[in-house]
């Protein structure tokens, strides 16, 4: 079946610094998205791409949607304290039901 | 605006009783609606999801079950719980259509001892 390789697992940055994970798989996929959770609550959309080879940011995150349809990458630069949580990619093929499947999730640790 | 309300937020239950989660949305009609289970540390394993009144699909076969008794409202239950059954549940909506999205509620954390 289809599956997402998420990387890195976990990420111990210093404030300030910028990240990049990105997804991959060896699946087209119609729409990526990226959310994140904070512990103990539920994951949050922060970016949503529906078009092969488009970027979009939200702030001080940035999002692109492979050429291949196969990848995804999301980059936060100039990291604070509070970008700590999980970071999960997620593709979603069109198959009459929006079928959607999710990373394994990115762990961002930021050390002040 | 649509809102996504899941409760309780936490539960701790013995090995062997019932569950029952409840998860309702509000401000939308007729969506699409999933249940994910996250063990600890872990990734979004789909459970069930729903694109309709009392149509239910299963991803994962196990001592769960789901029921959808009205449009916005999403149950997920179990006769007799396991330990392995702890973690995080989530319940999340889609408006269906060319977008899909998925947006989800805070969560219900289940610890079974």
């Amino acid at each position: 079946g289809q599956q997402l390789n998420q990387s890195p697992q976990s990420m111990f940055i210093q404030e300030g610094e910028d990240v990049s994970m990105n997804c991959t798989s060896s699946s087209i996929f119609n729409t990526w998205l990226w959310y994140k959770q904070d512990p103990g609550e539920g994951p949050v959309l922060l970016i949503a791409l529906y078009k092969a080879g488009e970027l979009t940011s939200n702030g001080r995150l940035t999002a692109q949607f492979g050429i291949t349809r196969k990848d995804s990458f999301l980059n936060i630069s100039a990291s604070i304290p509070s970008d700590v949580g999980i970071y999960f990619c997620a593709g979603q093929v069109n198959t009459g039901g929006f079928k959607t499947i999710f990373g394994a999730g990115t762990r961002l640790f930021v050390k002040a | 605006s649509q809102t996504i309300h899941q409760w309780p937020a936490t539960l701790v239950q013995p090995v062997g009783s019932p569950l029952s989660l409840e998860c309702t949305v509000e401000g939308t009609s007729n969506p699409n609606l999933y249940w994910y289970r996250q063990a600890a540390g872990r990734g979004l394993q789909l459970l069930f999801y729903s694109v309709g009144i009392g149509q239910i699909s299963s991803e994962v076969p196990q001592n769960l079950s789901a029921s959808r008794p009205q449009d916005r409202q999403f149950i997920l239950s179990s006769k007799k719980l396991l330990l392995s059954d702890s973690g995080f549940y989530l319940c999340a909506w889609t408006a269906g259509g060319p977008s899909g999205t998925q947006y989800f509620g805070p969560g219900t954390r289940l610890t079974v001892l």
